[in-house]
């Protein structure tokens, strides 16, 4: 079956810090591949995605690329900042049945500090 | 602009009652989501829908049941409460059944058996 694995957490980062947090996956099909974001009090909300091998999403200086060959997409940011602090999860897409469905990592807890 | 709300925000239920979990989007998305996530654990699909009148079973259906008399709304009917049903509820809707489309979650039901 399909299946999301990412690191898990916490991780806990300086303000500036260089943050990665990995995601692989396993996938019958072409899935497109997601990151999305849950701030503390909300629900989970879409940071980013790419819908083909080698696409980068990319958003608020957060970036991923679809590597189909090692079947990863990491999160990366260059600079993270305390407001980032947040739970991300990894996600892919594909249809199954009558609509497209989620299949989602189990989150990583990510904690910045000054 | 409310996009997905669910009520209630926090329930506590003894062993064998029974509750509904509200989920109304105001988005005009034809394709709406139930998932649940555990400790620890990624979120898993309990029932999804297409359109109103149209309902089937994602990964984790038993002990649950749902229905789609308008777009707007999607209710989901705990039956009997049991403790392993304790979980946070997420509620999602999408535009399309696309393996790329953006699904928009509401911020969750934290439910607790007893």
């Amino acid at each position: 079956g399909n299946s999301v694995t990412q690191m898990e957490g916490p991780v806990t980062l300086s303000e500036e810090a260089f943050l990665t947090i990995n995601c692989t996956y396993t996938a019958t099909g072409y899935p497109s591949l997601f990151w999305y974001v849950q701030y503390p009090g909300e629900g989970l909300q879409l940071l980013l995605k790419a819908t083909k091998a080698d696409d980068k999403g990319s958003n608020k200086g957060f970036e991923a690329t679809y590597r189909k060959e090692t079947t990863s997409f990491h999160l990366e940011k260059g600079s993270v900042q305390v407001s980032d602090s947040a739970v991300y999860f990894c996600a892919l897409s594909l249809v199954g049945g009558t609509a497209s469905k989620l299949t989602f990592g189990t989150g990583t807890r990510l904690q910045v500090t000054l | 602009n409310a996009g997905v709300t669910q009520t209630p925000k926090f329930r506590i239920l003894k062993i064998g009652q029974s509750m509904t979990l509200q989920c109304t989007q105001d988005m005009n998305h034809n394709y709406m989501y139930w998932y649940r996530q555990d400790p620890g654990m990624g979120l898993k699909l309990i029932y999804y829908s297409v359109g109103a009148g149209i309902t089937d079973k994602g990964e984790v259906p038993n002990g649950y049941n749902v229905s789609r008399s308008t777009t707007e709304d999607f209710p989901l009917r705990l039956e009997l409460a049991a403790p392993s049903q304790t979980s946070v509820y997420f509620c999602a809707a999408s535009e399309g059944g696309a393996v790329n489309t953006e699904a928009f979650f509401g911020q969750g039901t934290r439910l607790t058996v007893v």
